[in-house]
């Protein structure tokens, strides 16, 4: 069975810094792109970032361009998301989900629960 | 505001049909990108219903259904029934943002 949990959420305040991650369980994790999308308290979901499963292509969301940082470790199938310089903004649940597709712009077949980041002074 | 554009609800009653539109642009759907369905209940990991327009994963009813056409994509349920109230999103990709993109979300009630 796939899994994905996300973990290092929290409350931080403007300015700082979270890091999130995402532990990948049920299936050969560096053959998947990976993708965060949030959602924000009342709003819907937003795509965040995405990483091919070598990490040679990353994209981000122009919202987050520049303050974010995805990355991955295939040998701890883990996925991460670094957030700096976090505005309020920012507050929502994070998901990691996987892309099952190849070569083309895909969709997300796998989603964790969830990481709430709350920014707030 | 959403590149794809959503009702913001729906409703019928139970064994009922309802239909959810998402119309994109011609740097996305219009563009043959494909578009992708998601249930999302609150608390809950959003689950894919629809990929690639048409295609549903393996354990989806099909009394769910996708249709595309232009610039435009559509969920249809059938036979409505009450543990389907929730969020419903539409993504697809787009080629001027050089990236994926959502709905705004639509809320299904089950009157």
């Amino acid at each position: 069975e796939v899994q994905l949990e996300e973990s290092g959420g929290g409350l931080v305040q403007p300015g700082g810094s979270l890091r999130l991650s995402c532990a990948a369980s049920g299936f050969t994790f560096s053959a998947y792109s990976m993708n965060w999308v949030r959602q924000a308290p009342g709003k819907g979901l937003e795509w965040v970032s995405y990483i091919s499963s070598s990490s040679s292509t990353i994209f981000y969301a122009d919202s987050v361009r520049g303050r974010f940082t995805i990355s991955r470790d295939n040998a701890k199938s883990s996925l991460y998301l670094q957030m700096n310089r976090l505005r309020a903004e920012d507050t929502a649940v994070y998901y990691c989900a996987r892309d099952p597709s190849r070569g083309r712009p895909g969709y997300f077949d796998s989603w964790g629960q969830g990481s709430l980041v709350t920014v707030s002074s | 505001q959403s590149v794809l554009t959503q009702p913001p609800s729906v409703s019928g009653a139970p064994g009922q049909r309802v239909t959810i539109s998402c119309t994109g642009s011609s740097s996305n759907i219009g563009a043959g990108l494909d578009v992708h369905w998601y249930q999302h209940l609150p608390g809950r990991a959003p689950k894919l219903l629809i990929y690639g327009n048409i295609n549903r994963p393996s354990g989806v009813p099909d009394r769910f259904s996708g249709s595309k056409s232009g610039t435009s994509a559509s969920l249809a349920i059938t036979g409505l029934q009450s543990d389907d109230e929730a969020d419903y999103y539409c993504q697809s990709y787009d080629s001027s943002l050089s990236g994926w993109v959502f709905g705004g979300g639509t809320q299904l009630t089950v009157l």
